[in-house]
């Protein structure tokens, strides 16, 4: 399968720890993309990375979020001290560049309990 | 403020229905319009974009700035359509901005 990748596909956490989700994006994709989905709603937008560099955060991503794309390649995205508000399913999306089609992973699902 | 409203959380039409599904959007640029779709149990997956003026699945959806309306339409409704379809909307720099999504219900 050469979709977009995303490990773990659900995770359960008890409030206060920490978690990261990584993605791995289609090959050659300069540009990677975080949301986050909540139920009823649709995805919402986190941040984008053209390959290695962080372009924009979105106001939703506090600080006790962080994502790095260290090599261009696939990303992390780790949540500290996590509050139940946090329980979400987690997009990954990559595209060739700007403008193109993003093509998004199936999802990391968090219950934070 | 850039904005997508899907007005419906759930049609339900029968097979060979016709089918609109309704999305407004707002935004002062030059918009670019997608709609995405999510079967149960699978990924979302881009169903179609205005610029390509493609028909997908015999999906169509006109771009309306006057109306600032992009809606999905198909003459006859199959089973297998039954979903979730997003509304999207993509700008400058190029996060997508999603609606909230209506549930496509088609009965046989």
């Amino acid at each position: 399968d050469t979709g977009v990748s995303q490990d773990p596909r659900h995770k359960i956490t008890k409030r206060g720890q920490n978690v990261t989700f990584r993605c791995d994006p289609i090959s050659e994709h300069n540009r990677l993309y975080w949301y986050r989905q909540t139920l009823g709603q649709g995805p919402e937008f986190l941040t984008y990375f053209q390959n290695e560099a962080q372009l924009e955060k979105s106001r939703l991503l506090s600080d006790r979020f962080s994502a790095e794309r260290p090599k261009g390649s696939f990303s992390t995205l780790e949540i500290q001290r996590t509050e139940q508000g946090d329980s979400a399913m987690y997009l990954c999306a990559s595209s060739p560049g700007g403008g193109d089609t993003q093509y998004f992973g199936p999802g990391t699902r968090l219950t934070v309990l | 403020a850039q904005r997508v409203t899907q007005p419906e959380k759930l049609l339900s039409v029968f097979k060979g229905a016709p089918v609109e599904l309704k999305c407004n959007y707002s935004y002062s640029g030059s918009p670019e319009l997608f709609w995405y779709v999510q079967y149960s149990r699978q990924r979302l997956q881009l169903l179609l974009r205005h610029i390509s003026r493609e028909s997908i699945k015999g999906f169509t959806a006109d771009l309306n700035k006057g109306e600032t309306s992009f809606h999905l339409k198909k003459p006859f409704a199959q089973e297998e359509d039954s979903a979730m379809y997003y509304c999207a909307l993509g700008g400058a720099t190029n996060k997508l901005i999603f609606g909230t999504g209506t549930l496509l219900a088609v009965q046989p």
